[in-house]
């Protein structure tokens, strides 16, 4: 069965450095997202993105964060200079064009700055 | 009201119970829900869809009150194996295909 992948699975960084979180959709996918979970709360929603653009993104997607698809399979999250708050599951989701309204998360990758 | 609201839990029941939760929303323009399960640090995985008055799968029946705003998920047979959490899940007030999760109910069965 096709699945999402994320790489890596958990992320250790110092506050202030760049990380970069890498997810790989289901094939055939093509709308994506990127959520996070911090640690006792619920998922929030970060950003979508389709057709090579951000479609949508929540008030916690700031200048920090950008998004990318710098080829046909990978899809990748930035955050440009970490914070404590930052640390958090962060999932990955995609959803096909088949008419189902249904979105398929990856595994996570865990974020923990120190 | 908030977008999502779900009661916390923790459920505790004994196996083979039956088990309902219930979740309200906001947004009275919602033409889908869901019912994802999680696992404990593991991702959110769609348990059931719901697009009309109800759905149901196995042991799992979803039902939707539009004119209360409310979803309700029963489990009947409770295994030790439906032990996780169980968030309600919408799309978002935007109208675009993001979706708003709850912060779900957990779900303990006991032998």
């Amino acid at each position: 069965e096709p699945e999402v992948t994320q790489t890596p699975s958990h992320q250790v960084t110092q506050m202030g450095q760049e990380v970069i979180l890498r997810c790989v959709p289901i094939s055939n996918h093509l709308y994506f997202y990127w959520y996070r979970q911090i640690l006792g709360q619920k998922v929030e929603f970060l950003v979508s993105f389709y057709n090579n653009e951000i479609s949508e993104k929540s008030e916690i997607f700031d200048d920090q964060f950008s998004v990318e698809r710098p080829d046909g399979s990978n899809f990748t999250l930035k955050i440009r200079s970490t914070k404590l708050e930052d640390s958090a599951m962060y999932f990955c989701a995609s959803l096909g064009t088949s008419g189902g309204r249904e979105q398929f998360f990856g595994p996570g990758t865990r974020l923990t700055v120190l | 009201r908030k977008e999502v609201e779900q009661d916390p839990g923790p459920f505790n029941v004994p196996e083979g119970a039956t088990v309902a939760f219930n979740c309200t929303y906001s947004n009275s323009a919602s033409q889908s829900f869901f019912w994802y399960r999680q696992d404990c640090r593991k991702e959110p995985k769609l348990l059931m869809s719901v697009y009309s008055s109800g759905n149901e799968d196995g042991r799992f029946t979803a039902q939707l009150n539009r004119a209360s705003q409310y979803i309700s998920l029963l489990i009947r047979d409770s295994k030790l194996s439906d032990s996780a959490t169980y968030l309600c899940v919408l799309p978002r007030n935007t109208g675009r295909r993001a979706l708003t999760f709850g912060s779900g109910t957990r779900l303990q069965v006991q032998p």
